[in-house]
């Protein structure tokens, strides 16, 4: 299964763009890029998901390059709402073994 | 609400004793799944589901915990002689498998948090 690292921590103020990447060397040809967000005490929630190049939804966007060995999640104007571990993983429907990391822990201050 | 429900949301028992955990999938998803997070730390997989066949375990399954899907719709986890270790949140998460190779979206429930004393 592929492996996934990215930042424990990142901070950004209301209104800011946040980029968060994610670095996936190990990803398989049929791995799918998908994003999940959490916050405490709930299950995580589905935010995007992407195969290559860009996907776009309403929450956020996934860039994913042309090596795919990379993802960049994308939340445009943050607020505090946002504050929550987000969580890159690789995978597809062939093996429905998710294997989460530690997350990115995003501080959304004032 | 059409989401992923589980019951109960919490649980405090004795060391020793036996817990079952109830998840109630999205009711068109064919695929189920059982994970247990601890503080700090992201979902680890234990096992899934796809109808009533169960078609993977982790190793962090013990002969201790066991679960089911019955009819290919709700699914329990047991646990028996519950330690101190087991003390975690489980989550559940559903999706539907349509067949091929493809991106696996899962829903989570709001996860049953499990305290043993």
């Amino acid at each position: 299964l592929a492996k996934t690292t990215q930042p424990i921590s990142m901070d950004s103020y209301e209104g800011q763009e946040v980029n968060i990447t994610c670095s996936h060397n190990n990803i398989a040809t049929n791995d799918y890029i998908t994003w999940y967000q959490q916050f405490p005490s709930q299950g995580p929630r589905f935010i995007i998901q992407g195969y290559k190049t860009k996907v776009t939804n309403e929450v956020a966007s996934l860039f994913i390059p042309a090596d795919r060995k990379s993802s960049t999640l994308s939340l445009p104007r943050v607020s505090l709402s946002d504050t929550a571990v987000y969580y890159c993983l690789v995978g597809n429907s062939g093996y429905s073994t998710l294997t989460f990391g530690k997350g990115t822990m995003l501080l959304v201050s004032p | 609400d059409t989401g992923v429900s589980q019951d109960p949301r919490h649980k405090i028992t004795k060391r020793g004793q036996n817990v079952t955990f109830r998840c109630d999938p999205i009711s068109e998803h064919n695929r189920l799944y059982w994970y247990r997070q601890t503080l700090g730390q992201g979902p680890e997989f234990l096992t899934y589901f796809q109808n009533e066949a169960q078609l993977e375990k982790s190793r962090l399954l013990s002969d201790r915990f066991s679960a089911e899907r019955p009819k290919g719709s709700f699914s329990t986890l047991e646990i028996q002689r519950t330690e101190q270790g087991d003390s975690a949140m489980y989550l559940c998460a559903s999706s539907l498998w349509t067949g091929g190779i493809n991106g696996d979206e899962q829903y989570f429930g709001p996860g049953t948090r499990l305290t043993v004393t």
